[in-house]
Parts: C-alpha cells; structure tokens; sequence
C-alpha cells in the first residue's frame, strides 16, 4: 500500500502562472516532508522541505505547505518557468532510522 | 568530479551475465543507497549502508549484491537478472542515515536493460 500519493502523474502550466503539486500521505508517524526535482538523465535533486511543526516554508519560487490534519501537502511554484519543467516527487520519513518514502512523482511542463 | 557519480550511465545485458554498478560520492557522507525506479512506480529502497556498514536491506533478491568497500564508494553486483529488473538504478548520499533530517544527494542512475 502506498503511503505517499501523488495521485496527478502530470499537470501542464502556462509560464508566468502558479504550478501546484500535490501529495497525500497515510503514515501519520511522517513528520519530515521533502520535494525532489528530477531532469531525463539525471538524478533527483533537492528542492525543499518542512518539518511536521511547520505549516509552510518558503524558498524563492517555491513554497511548500503541510496540512497535518488532512495529510496533504503542496507545492507551489510561482512564477512558473519552461526551466521548471521536470518530474517532482514528494517524500517523507518518520522519526528514527527509518528510509524515505517516495511518492510516483508528478511531471510537471511549464508552456512558454 | 563533485556530488554523486554513477557509472555506466546505460548498461543492456544478458540474464546469464554478470556486471556491476558503480556509485561515488564525493561530498563526504555517511550514509549511502541504492533505489531503484521502475516506470510509473515510486523509488524503491533497496539497500542502505551507513559508515560502510549495511543497515537496511528491502527484500531484495539476491540475485542483487551491494557492497561497500568505503564510505565514498558503493557497488551493485548483479547476476542471473530477469528482464522484470529493467529500471533505473539510482545511487544516493547523504550526511547521515538519520534521513529524516538529511537530504539525499542522487547521482544521474543507471538506466539497466536486461534482455
């Protein structure tokens, strides 16, 4: 069963309007949450993050919000650019020892 | 060469062959992971090492063999593959295993073609 849920394989944006992606979550031991940006033939690289006693942390473009009681998180990224166009995947762990949780990811394409 | 490197970039074999994955990172880390990406299915975990030391081990055949001579290097062993273990190999660090509170650093995989 999966615990993180990106249930929007892929969503389309014009350039200059907000990108928002979408995460759901079952484990409610999760308290670290993160967004990876991965690029064809690369790996994914980090984007931003927020610990479960936070309800937003914003970086730039990006801003991540975290709704503990639904178990949802986003990502928003305004402005959108056609540089943003790339698959993101939501994550999270739980305290202690214990490995990422990975969500299918969401391809994101930002039409200039 | 910086970050996390992985080699070969594209690797096509037999299920009789045997052939081997490369990963180093050169950020001083501790911690250091396989994963494996299968189309339209999340990253999965497949074997983790901290300080040289395996910790976590996700029920991977073994058929995969990891090993970890040192903390900036780590391998991937494979023999007797089924063409179901096509994927994207990707190789990551991070500061420490405590992952909750270190990011990971991925390299650019692996794209694996078992025929």
């Amino acid at each position: 069963d999966q615990q993180v849920k990106q249930n929007s394989p892929s969503l389309s944006v014009q350039e200059g309007r907000i990108s928002i992606l979408n995460c759901d979550y079952t484990n409610s031991m999760f308290d670290y949450f993160l967004w990876y940006k991965k690029y064809p033939a690369e790996g994914p690289t980090f984007l931003i993050s927020i610990s479960s006693i936070k309800d937003k942390n914003e970086d730039g473009r990006f801003t991540v919000f975290l709704n503990k009681s639904a178990k949802h998180l986003s990502l928003h990224i305004v402005p959108s650019q056609p540089g943003d166009s790339a698959v993101y995947f939501c994550a999270a762990s739980s305290p202690g020892n214990t490995p990422l949780v990975f969500g299918k990811g969401t391809r994101l394409s930002v039409i200039a | 060469e910086t970050g996390v490197t992985q080699t070969p970039r594209h690797l096509v074999m037999g299920m009789t062959n045997k052939k081997s994955l490369k990963c180093e990172q050169h950020l001083g880390h501790n911690a250091m992971y396989w994963y494996k990406q299968s189309a339209k299915k999340p990253l999965e975990l497949m074997f983790v090492y901290s300080l040289e030391e395996r910790v976590e081990n996700n029920s991977v055949p073994s058929r995969f063999s990891p090993e970890c001579p040192n903390s900036s290097h780590l391998f991937l062993h494979l023999h007797t593959l089924q063409p179901e273990d096509s994927a994207l190999y990707l190789c990551a660090s991070s500061q420490d295993r405590l992952v909750g509170a270190w990011e990971q650093y991925f390299g650019p995989g692996t794209r694996l073609t078992v025929t």
